[in-house]
């Protein structure tokens, strides 16, 4: 069973709201990640964190935007939520990558949460 | 412009039956090659990780096979189960970066009828 805790996991809220996806993980992980999966499409990364006070942009531009002050939190948030950012988030995780890079870097995933915004 | 193709993009099978999915990548330098299961309303869960050197790996009734030459990877699954009714995402990491970027396939729906 996974530890990394996801809430909430289904949320339908009107434009212009804003909104936090919360995202925590008990195995002490430095990594962490947010993914954005629409229906049949691969997932996309949206933002990522090597520690604590550390946040970067991923591959697919977002209006959102995260923060971690502590090593089990990562949260995003919506300032103002539009129809477009419906989707599913994905929260992960992973342990520092060792001097054997075999496995390194397999992400533990959450349950997700599925955000519809009218 | 590296990219995981993945095929079929859904496939049904009757329970019992063997079935094997495909996952074809451009990415390189390559690191490692993953599979994730990934229920329904549900994250993705991993069920193994090669790594260059490594042709086959196994999990139960799930065996994961590489060949690196030809960047081509399949998942085949024996006696297949209702609960196996789920996506198969191939993630493909490259060494390109200290994080070792991901590439996710679009992944392949698979169905178990009883």
């Amino acid at each position: 069973e996974a530890d990394i805790y996801q809430t909430p996991r289904y949320l339908v809220i009107g434009t212009g709201k804003k909104i936090t996806l919360e995202c925590s993980q008990t195995m002490g992980h430095d990594k962490m990640y947010w993914y954005q999966q629409d229906p049949g499409m691969e997932l996309h990364l949206i933002h990522y964190s090597y520690g604590v006070n550390s946040t970067e942009k991923g591959d697919l531009s977002s209006e959102s935007t995260v923060s971690r002050i502590r090593t089990e939190h990562f949260p995003l948030t919506l300032e103002s939520a539009r129809p477009s950012h419906t989707s599913q988030y994905l929260c992960a995780s992973s342990a520092q990558q060792g001097a054997d890079r075999s496995g390194a870097n397999v992400l533990t995933f959450g349950a997700g949460s599925r955000l519809t915004v009218l | 412009k590296n990219q995981v193709e993945q095929s079929p993009q859904s496939l049904i099978i009757l329970e019992g039956k063997n079935c094997t999915l495909q996952c074809n990548y451009t990415v390189s330098p390559f690191s490692n090659l993953r599979w994730y299961k990934q229920d329904t309303g549900r994250g993705p869960v991993s069920l193994t990780i090669m790594t260059f050197s490594e042709n086959t790996k196994s999990n139960g009734r799930y065996t994961a096979t590489l060949d690196a030459d030809t960047k081509q990877s399949s998942l085949h699954i024996t006696a297949s189960q209702l609960s196996d009714s789920a996506s198969y995402i191939c993630v493909v990491s490259d060494r390109g970066s200290t994080l070792g970027r991901l590439y996710f396939g679009r992944g392949t729906q698979l169905t178990v009828w009883p």
